[in-house]
């Protein structure tokens, strides 16, 4: 069964850091990895999709880079904003074609200071 | 605005009532999702539903009843639900077919709170 973790729960960082947010799952098997965004209250927002055989996807001030053969990915955020305070959340989807689904991470919540 | 819409936006019930959450999406997709969002706990897919049939069942109780009369609507009947169904309830939409490997598009979600 694919398990995916995102560790920490929770980040507090002031303004203009670089930073990286991480995401680690069991089953390298897996069709593509998707980060989205939560604000408070909100729905969630694809902020990137990588797929298995692609090494990184860049949005803006995003990066996301995969290394399947660990079971890792990361999101590194460049020159943080307050506005980039949210809910951060990870999914796989499993390479099994019908029938299959995300499994989603619980997220990583960030709050960038002013 | 993400082009799928959730209503109500919450809604406060007791555990003998019978209320829906209601999904609508405006992006032509054929493929909609109900997942739950509990406090410190990953989302959870309950409905996957492609051209209004429904393709997977996660083993949700009961007491969640889902209807999807066409491709763009879906519903969440829900009867004497429990304390702990309360969470934020969201819906998805995808082109595809209706598995992980589509690009899913979420709405606002409702907060259900079941006293």
């Amino acid at each position: 069964k694919q398990e995916v973790t995102q560790i920490p729960a929770a980040l507090s960082v002031p303004e203009g850091e670089n930073l990286v947010l991480n995401c680690s799952f069991t089953d390298s098997a897996i069709y593509n990895l998707q980060w989205f965004r939560q604000d408070p209250g909100k729905g969630l927002t694809s902020l990137l999709l990588i797929q298995s055989s692609q090494r990184e996807q860049t949005s803006g001030r995003l990066n996301a880079s995969l290394d399947k053969s660990s079971g890792r990915s990361t999101l590194y955020i460049a020159a943080s904003q307050p506005g980039d305070s949210a809910t951060y959340l990870c999914a796989v989807s499993p390479y099994t074609g019908a029938n299959s689904k995300l499994t989603f991470g619980k997220g990583i919540t960030l709050s960038v200071r002013p | 605005e993400t082009g799928v819409t959730q209503t109500p936006r919450h809604l406060v019930m007791g555990m003998t009532n019978k209320k829906s959450l209601k999904c609508e999406q405006h992006l032509g997709h054929n493929a909609m999702y109900w997942y739950k969002q509990s406090a410190k706990k990953p989302l959870e897919l309950m409905f996957v539903y492609n051209f209004k049939e429904q393709t997977e069942n996660n083993s949700v109780p009961s007491r969640f009843s889902p209807e999807c009369p066409n491709s763009s609507h879906l519903f969440l009947h829900l009867h004497t639900l429990q304390p702990e169904d309360s969470a934020l309830y969201l819906c998805a939409s995808s082109q595809g077919l209706g598995t992980g490997m589509d690009i899913q598009y979420f709405g606002a979600g409702t907060r259900l709170s079941v006293l």
